[in-house]
C-alpha cells in the first residue's frame, strides 16, 4: 500500500510569488491534514479536511494559503503571494477515519522562500 | 490549553549507552501521546503511541515510553542506543475528541561510535 505523498519535496521560491504544494493521502482515507514546521520549531496543524469539507482550519495562518481537497482526494495548498515567513517543511498527514488516533505522515515539502 | 515540551533539542549518546528523550504535556482532558520519529530526507514514522492502556507501551526499534499522569510525562527510552538510531525524534499529543495534533519542538539524537 503506497503512502502518503507529497509534490514537490523542495520549491525555491521568491518573495510574492505564488507556490502550490499537493499532497495524495492513503488511498480510502477520508481524513486529510496539514501541518507545517518552521525554522526547527514544533510542528504545527494547519487544517483538517473530512473528505472535501474543511473540518477545522483553525490553523492557517491567514488569507494567503488556499487549501483545497477536489473531490476528497488528493490535496493543495495555496500560498500566494508567497513571504520569507511563509519558509518552512509541509507536511500532509492522513488517517481512515474520525476518532482514529494515529495519522500516517508523508515526507513533507521543504519550501524556501527568498 | 495543550501544549508538548521536549527537553533538550539535542541529545548526544554513545553507542550502546542508553536513550532517553523527555516529553512533558498539558492537556485539560486525557490525552493520547505519540512519539514520531524523522530520519534524514525521510518523513515522519510513529514509533509508538500511549492510547489509555497499558501505561508502558512497547514501540518499533527497541524503543519504550511509559505515560506517568502524576508527573504529565511521557519519556521515551531505549537500553542500548545504535548508530542507526540517529534521527530526529518528535513527542505529540492527540486530544480524544480532536483530530489534530500538538507537537514539540524535536530532539535530535545523535549517537557517537
Amino acid at each position: 500500500e503506497a503512502g502518503v505523498t507529497q509534490f514537490p519535496s523542495h520549491s525555491v521560491i521568491e518573495k510574492g510569488q505564488t507556490v502550490t504544494l499537493r499532497c495524495d493521502p492513503i488511498s480510502g482515507h477520508d481524513n486529510l491534514y496539514w501541518y507545517r514546521r518552521v525554522m526547527g520549531k514544533e510542528i504545527k496543524f494547519l487544517l483538517h479536511f473530512v473528505k472535501e469539507s474543511k473540518q477545522d482550519e483553525s490553523g492557517m495562518p491567514n488569507n494567503r494559503f488556499l487549501a483545497e481537497r477536489t473531490g476528497g482526494t488528493y490535496s493543495t495548498l495555496k500560498v500566494q503571494p508567497a513571504e520569507l515567513e511563509d519558509s518552512g517543511v509541509y507536511f500532509c498527514a492522513s488517517s481512515p477515519a474520525l476518532g482514529y488516533n494515529e495519522q500516517f505522515f508523508g515526507p513533507g515539502t521543504r519550501l524556501t522562500v527568498l | 490549553a495543550q501544549s508538548v515540551t521536549q527537553l533538550g533539542s539535542h541529545v548526544s549518546v554513545s553507542e550502546g549507552a542508553l536513550v532517553l528523550l523527555r516529553c512533558n504535556y498539558s492537556s485539560s482532558v486525557p490525552p493520547y501521546l505519540f512519539w514520531y520519529v524523522q530520519y534524514p530526507n525521510q518523513g515522519l514514522q510513529l514509533l509508538l503511541k500511549y492510547t489509555s492502556a497499558a501505561t508502558l507501551v512497547k514501540g518499533i526499534n527497541g524503543f519504550e515510553a511509559e505515560f506517568k499522569k502524576s508527573e504529565t510525562s511521557f519519556h521515551l527510552t531505549k537500553p542500548s542506543a545504535h548508530m542507526s538510531d540517529a534521527a530526529e525524534y518528535f513527542c505529540a499529543v492527540n486530544l480524544y475528541n480532536f483530530n489534530k495534533f500538538y507537537f514539540g519542538s524535536g530532539t535530535k539524537l545523535n549517537v557517537k561510535p
